[in-house]
């Protein structure tokens, strides 16, 4: 089966541009999760959505914004990009979105967003 | 609002050696999971071993096991037998929604 997609792996973008990642989950997964990640830090959770419906939400501002499509797959999208959004981006599916004794949250590689 | 705390940004061990990374939380909640996750320089983040609270009994996984200090809001992994392969960042992480830590690089000497 195939694991956590992201795509794309890299991009460079300019200050003020838009970007889209994209993420599809592992199949049957009904939740995706959203985190960036600064170089030489933690990832820090930016949403979840379950079952179309946002779940959670980081201490972000409103230019992150994300949405899940009918077949889970999830976009997150950030407007008006600062050198600060500089980050890997990683894309988390589970079953659900309680990380219980027998779900666990599967990692993607993440896209790699460079802004210049 | 939870908090994890990892203090050694670098550990060294040498290799069939153990070596104890450290992890304390900051948690109002009663029931909660607690999680090791090790990122190689892949990228791509592996769960490595998890706790629930509500378990007194410390969870292990083959060379990888917990001390779990829960009035002390402390989470330890210890790697026991280290191999050349367990070389990563390893992060602990708190809760449903992962709150990380800043992580611990572990290098392992042959």
């Amino acid at each position: 089966d195939a694991g956590v997609t992201q795509s794309p792996t890299h991009l460079i973008k300019t200050r003020g541009q838009q970007v889209t990642l994209r993420c599809s989950p592992i199949s049957g997964h009904k939740s995706v999760s959203w985190y960036q990640q600064v170089l030489g830090q933690g990832p820090q959770f930016i949403f979840q959505y379950y079952e179309k419906e946002e779940r959670g939400r980081g201490n972000f501002p409103d230019r992150f914004s994300a949405r899940q499509f009918p077949n889970y797959s999830s976009e997150l999208n950030v407007n008006a990009l600062l050198l600060g959004d500089s980050a890997l981006y990683l894309c988390a599916s589970s079953l659900i979105p309680e990380i219980a004794l027998n779900t666990e949250a599967f990692f993607g590689q993440g896209t790699r967003l460079t802004v210049v | 609002a939870q908090t994890v705390t990892q203090s050694q940004p670098e550990m060294s061990v040498q290799e069939a050696e153990t070596v104890t990374l450290s992890c304390t939380y900051d948690t109002s909640e009663s029931d909660y999971y607690l999680f090791w996750y090790k990122q190689p320089p892949s990228r791509q983040m592996i769960l490595v071993i998890r706790q629930e609270a509500y378990k007194q009994q410390n969870a292990t996984e083959n060379r990888f096991s917990v001390n779990f200090q829960k009035a002390a809001k402390s989470f330890s992994l210890k790697i026991s037998d280290s191999q050349l392969g367990d070389a990563a960042m390893y992060f602990c992480a708190y809760g449903n929604k992962l709150v990380f830590g800043a992580g611990t690089i572990l290098r392992v000497k042959s």
